[in-house]
């Protein structure tokens, strides 16, 4: 059974566009992540919820839109999409917020601008 | 700000040798969290081992230790008997309790030839 994951795996669609990711853990963990990696591989984190609520939130632009409908579930929305927004973006939990969790990472969803 | 360096963009060693990726990083926090994730081509995110800043001990799982410097600031990865499963992103990163998310290093591209 996969303990994060993410639909889709791979997004291509046009600039000026709405879509959303889905993420799903069964991991029963309190806290999860959305993270974008860049071209160059770099992973910065975009937003975290602790058990339904938001407790991080990095300055993203505010097409960005998160929710968490129940702790097993963190979507990411993005409103009129630009080039800047290809990228993979990884949803990932942990039992609590606590620095010494290990985050576990879904595999990725690849979000391509035309 | 807090920021994670790793000044090696790629590294290249022979299968059953050893190679060690650097990493150092910057905190004001006493109490951290440090973490190495691989990245293979095929995308995921895995944990290779963590360190408790508070712990002078260094963390080893299998063929995988650290060199843990805490006044340096520094938290070096070492693999042993590298094998070719072991070509990958190597991230090193550090998560504090004020901060809850994780601080990525740029990551270090490893190649293991034959």
């Amino acid at each position: 059974d996969t303990a994060v994951s993410q639909t889709p795996k791979y997004l291509v669609t046009q600039m000026g566009n709405d879509k959303s990711i889905k993420c799903e853990q069964n991991l029963g963990h309190d806290t999860m992540y959305w993270y974008k990696q860049d071209s160059k591989k770099f992973l910065k984190i975009m937003f975290s919820y602790n058990n339904k609520e938001l407790i991080i939130n990095e300055t993203v632009p505010n097409r960005f839109s998160p929710k968490s409908p129940d702790k097993a579930h963190l979507n990411l929305h993005i409103n009129s999409l630009e080039l800047g927004d290809s990228a993979v973006y990884f949803c990932a939990s942990s039992q609590t917020p606590s620095s010494n969790q290990p985050q576990h990472f879904g595999d990725g969803t690849r979000l391509s601008i035309l | 700000a807090q920021t994670v360096t790793q000044s090696q963009p790629e590294m290249s060693v022979q299968e059953a040798e050893t190679v060690t990726l650097s990493c150092t990083y910057d905190t004001s926090e006493s109490d951290y969290y440090l973490f190495w994730y691989k990245q293979p081509p095929s995308r995921q995110m895995i944990l290779v081992i963590r360190q408790e800043a508070y712990k002078q001990q260094n963390a080893t799982e299998n063929r995988f230790s650290v060199n843990f410097q805490k006044a340096a600031k520094s938290f070096s990865l070492k693999i042993s008997d590298s094998q070719l499963g072991d070509a990958a992103m190597y991230f090193c990163a550090y998560s504090t309790n004020s901060g809850y998310a994780l601080n990525f290093g740029k990551g270090t591209s490893l190649l293991v030839t034959p």
